[in-house]
């Protein structure tokens, strides 16, 4: 069964405290493994598509990595704007339907 | 560019009534898809769906609930006789190409 799982569920940095936020998956081959932020109240804000082991992917802070087994989303210098859910969500190679299954989401609180 | 727009926002229905929530595409996606987020639960696929044609249901419960979208106009997620458990946000994306792209949502209250 195809399964995302994400680490750690919450987490809290000063302002300026770098880390990495993880996505493990298991799927019967990636077709894609997508990126989201999502603010309380909002639909969820795409942010990165990856597509294949060893690609990456950076926006301002944020720097998105992919391996066989998991995707890392790293943030340098967060910002208390920053502060948000940050959703990882992969779609199966032969989906061509959109269905994407999500992790659960980490919940990032930036500190000034 | 607009982006993906749904209403209502903000829906309340008592126990036996009818929800309709709408939702419009992006300008020049064709595809339409519906998630629902249960209280304290992940996004989890619903329907996927282009012009006239239901493409993908797998994730649609069996009973109440249906989707269109119809040849002009918005697409429609209907729950009849909804209840408490239906009480949820309901996210409608649209595509063109692999980017997906989420609404603002549709937060469903049954009281």
């Amino acid at each position: 069964e195809d399964q995302v799982t994400q680490s750690p569920e919450a987490l809290r940095l000063q302002e300026g405290e770098s880390s990495s936020l993880n996505c493990s998956y298991t799927v019967s081959g990636l077709r894609g493994l997508f990126w989201y932020r999502q603010d309380p109240g909002k639909g969820p804000e795409f942010l990165f598509t990856l597509y294949s082991a060893g690609e990456e992917k950076e926006k301002e802070r944020l720097k998105a990595t992919l391996t066989k087994k998991e995707s890392f989303l790293h943030i340098t210098a967060p910002k208390p704007e920053d502060s948000a859910t940050y959703l990882c969500a992969v779609q199966e190679g032969s989906s061509n339907t959109g269905k994407l299954i999500f992790g659960q989401g980490t919940t990032l609180q930036v500190k000034p | 560019n607009a982006g993906v727009m749904q209403n209502p926002r903000h829906l309340v229905r008592r126990r036996g009534q009818e929800a309709r929530l709408r939702c419009s595409p992006m300008k020049g996606h064709s595809h339409v898809y519906w998630y629902r987020q249960l209280p304290e639960e992940g996004l989890k696929f619903m329907v996927y769906l282009q012009k006239e044609n239901i493409i993908d249901e797998s994730g649609m419960p069996k009973e109440r609930f249906s989707a269109e979208f119809p040849k002009e106009g918005p697409s429609i997620l209907r729950i009849q006789q909804v209840v408490r458990g239906d009480s949820a946000a309901y996210f409608c994306a649209s595509s063109r190409g692999d980017t997906i792209y989420f609404g603002e949502g549709s937060w469903l209250t049954v009281v």
